[in-house]
């Protein structure tokens, strides 16, 4: 069965932290996504990255950024989190099509 | 213009209807395009896959796609109230600047009424 594993399901953190999504895929898969998701403007790609070490901006990466040292791991970090970062984070692994993992809800106070 | 273009919703209909759910693109150069179901405050689950043109089915769920017209579809027959959920079209295809990358509709809400 395949598995992308987000670390956290509900984050709260406070205005100015260093914020650190990490997600996990167990498929072997060469790509992987990060997407913020908020209501009514559907999945916006943050990052994007094709192969260790490899990474492309995606629609909104202001703010944002990645680190992917290993091929199974994908880190999005907020560099000095916000209040307009509250959002839905979501990762996703693909060879074609796309495994989401179960998303963190991340609160910016 | 969005390169991927999906009618939000939302969409009702009495149980046992069946559900057309659609997206328009203008990338010629997409290849692989795909459906998730989305629960609420729940990660997208892939539904149906299919590359290039022609169709595909998945027990109730069949997909569509029409290359010519730059058009996919997902119908769903005797729907059921499980499967009230946000419907997410994707899109990807082959190329130096986008192998891998999905494209995104913004999703079509779908409520199914008992």
């Amino acid at each position: 069965d395949v598995k992308v594993t987000q670390s956290s399901r509900y984050l709260v953190k406070r205005t100015g932290e260093k914020v650190f999504l990490e997600c996990v895929q167990d498929m072997d898969h060469e790509n992987m996504f990060w997407y913020r998701q908020d209501p009514g403007l559907g999945l916006r790609l943050i990052y994007f990255s094709y192969d260790v070490k490899m990474k492309e901006k995606g629609d909104i990466p202001e703010g944002y950024s990645v680190s992917r040292e290993k091929k199974e791991r994908f880190s999005l970090i907020l560099e000095s989190a916000s209040t307009n970062q509250t959002s839905m984070y979501l990762c996703a692994s693909s060879r074609v099509e796309a495994f989401f993992g179960q998303g963190t809800r991340l609160t910016v106070v | 213009q969005k390169e991927v273009e999906q009618d939000p919703g939302p969409l009702s209909v009495p149980e046992g209807a069946i559900v057309s759910l659609n997206c328009t693109y203008s990338n010629s150069a997409f290849q692989y395009f795909m459906w998730y179901r989305q629960y609420s405050r729940k990660g997208p689950e892939l539904l149906m896959y299919t590359y290039s043109s022609g169709n595909k089915e998945d027990g109730r769920f069949t997909a569509q796609v029409d290359k010519s017209s730059k058009y996919i579809s997902l119908f769903i027959r005797d729907s059921q109230p499980s499967d009230s959920a946000t419907y997410l079209c994707a899109m990807s295809g082959h190329g130096s600047s986008n192998t891998g990358k999905l494209i995104f509709g913004q999703g079509t809400t779908l409520q199914v009424k008992p």
